[in-house]
């Protein structure tokens, strides 16, 4: 099956700096791929995703790139504010798997104001 | 939200007892998914349900039963609960796209239970 792979675990960036998260994924036949935010004591919300037709996604303050050669994808969040504090997970798909995501496992991230 | 609730929202039980957890939509999904997030594991897929009285197993199914009688709810039952089941579990389905390319539906998320086992 897929297997999906998320750096960095942790992640601190001062207020107004950008925040990159990379993920990287092991099935060619994937071709979508989601992000989600996680804040404390709820569950993920999608805040951008990418189909493998596209190579960049971009919407307002995030973005997302996507190398199909190199299988990795990454999110991009300029200027960030203190309430992109949170916890951030890719997830990858494919028509081999299905109904089925697979997730990385996460990058907590720190906006110090 | 896409319209999921789930119940209890939080529970503690001791090992050995049967637990059931409820993800109730409202909005006619087809597919439903439970999942368990633990720490440095992420989202794991236990069960899905690609309609009432279709499911399949997911990649950490063992200890877990699902049952889905109705569109509208997704029941995920541990018969004897053990320890290693402490978990949040979220319910998600999945929104499909016009055009239906079923790979590229995206999964929306319930609020989660935070189930304990003593």
């Amino acid at each position: 099956g897929e297997n999906v792979e998320q750096h960095p675990s942790t992640l601190s960036v001062q207020e107004g700096d950008s925040a990159v998260i990379k993920c990287t994924y092991s099935d060619s036949a994937s071709n979508y791929f989601p992000w989600y935010k996680q804040e404390l004591g709820k569950g993920p919300q999608l805040i951008i995703d990418i189909r493998s037709n596209v190579g960049e996604k971009k919407d307002q303050r995030i973005a997302v790139t996507l190398n199909k050669t190199a299988k990795h994808f990454s999110l991009h969040i300029t200027e960030t504010q203190p309430e992109d504090s949170a916890v951030y997970f890719c997830a990858a798909s494919s028509r081999n798997t299905g109904n089925q995501f697979y997730f990385g496992t996460g990058t907590s991230l720190t906006v110090i104001p | 939200d896409a319209g999921i609730t789930q119940s209890p929202r939080h529970k503690v039980t001791e090992t050995g007892t049967p637990v059931t957890l409820r993800c109730h939509q409202t909005e006619n999904h087809r597919y439903m998914y439970w999942y368990r997030q633990d720490p440095g594991h992420g989202l794991r897929l236990i069960h899905y349900s690609y309609g009432v009285k279709d499911t399949d197993k997911g990649e950490v199914s063992d200890g877990y039963s699902v049952s889905r009688s109705k569109t509208e709810d997704f029941l995920l039952t541990l018969e004897s609960a053990t320890s290693s089941q402490t978990s949040v579990y979220f319910c998600a389905i999945r929104a499909g796209l016009a055009g239906g390319q079923a790979s590229t539906d995206t999964q929306y998320f319930g609020p989660g239970t935070r189930l304990t086992v003593l």
